[in-house]
């Protein structure tokens, strides 16, 4: 149980374009949703949280016209970076909240590796 | 500043042979640990979670440790095998509002035949 799956696992786009990742909780509802970036050698960063039904809060520095967050269900929140341009280039990871030994967890994707050329 | 220091940053190890990885934290209030594995290119996975009564749990081949008193926990990998290569993160969770977690560096652990 308590699995996340991210679409696409790979992605190569044009600077200018914009690219949506998806992240979705197969077997468990989650109203909370996190969205983190990680470069190479470095540990994961987070850059908003996601709220079902709600805007989503972004951490500081992080531009929230840039990197569109839409969290529509309780098993669906989406990323959509706009106008990508090389320095986005970057591994994607999401997270939904769940419970594990009565403790919240965050459960992570797969992650979603962009590169804009 | 919540901060969670891991050490060391990189370790090489013979398959076969044991190893600790330390992981130091300042998060308060402390309300649990996590130890991940992340294999490269992939998203991080739980080994363990411990909470402030915890001192130790078990999860096959690893063994977590926490000292809530000096803030201080250990994952021991035994017996480590090639598919054990990956980076081991420490993340620390505070008891405030929004479950918030605090990551640490991560130790990149490469095992060799």
């Amino acid at each position: 149980g308590a699995v996340v799956s991210q679409h696409p696992s790979w992605v190569i786009c044009k600077s200018g374009t914009s690219v949506k990742i998806e992240c979705r909780s197969l077997d468990f509802q989650a109203t909370t949703m996190f969205w983190y970036r990680q470069f190479p050698k470095q540990s994961l960063m987070l850059m908003a949280t996601s709220n079902e039904g709600s805007k989503a809060t972004y951490e500081q520095g992080v531009e929230k016209d840039k990197f569109l967050i839409n969290h529509a269900s309780l098993t669906l929140s989406t990323l959509t970076v706009t106008s990508a341009h090389p320095e986005d280039s970057s591994f994607y990871i999401c997270s939904a909240l769940g419970l594990a030994e009565r403790t919240d967890t965050q459960y992570f994707g797969p992650g979603t590796r962009l590169t804009v050329l | 500043k919540n901060q969670v220091e891991q050490s060391p940053q990189s370790l090489i190890i013979l398959e076969g042979k044991n190893c600790t990885l330390q992981c130091n934290y300042t998060v308060s209030p402390f309300s649990n640990l996590r130890w991940y594995k992340q294999d490269t290119g992939r998203g991080p996975v739980s080994l363990t979670i411990m909470t402030f009564s915890e001192n130790t749990k078990s999860n096959g081949r690893y063994t977590a440790t926490l000292d809530a008193d000096t803030k201080q926990s250990s994952l021991h990998i035994t017996a480590s095998q090639l598919s054990d290569s990956a980076s081991y993160i420490c993340v620390v969770s505070g008891s405030n509002a929004g479950n918030m977690l605090t990551f640490g560096g991560g130790t990149r652990l490469m095992v060799k035949p």
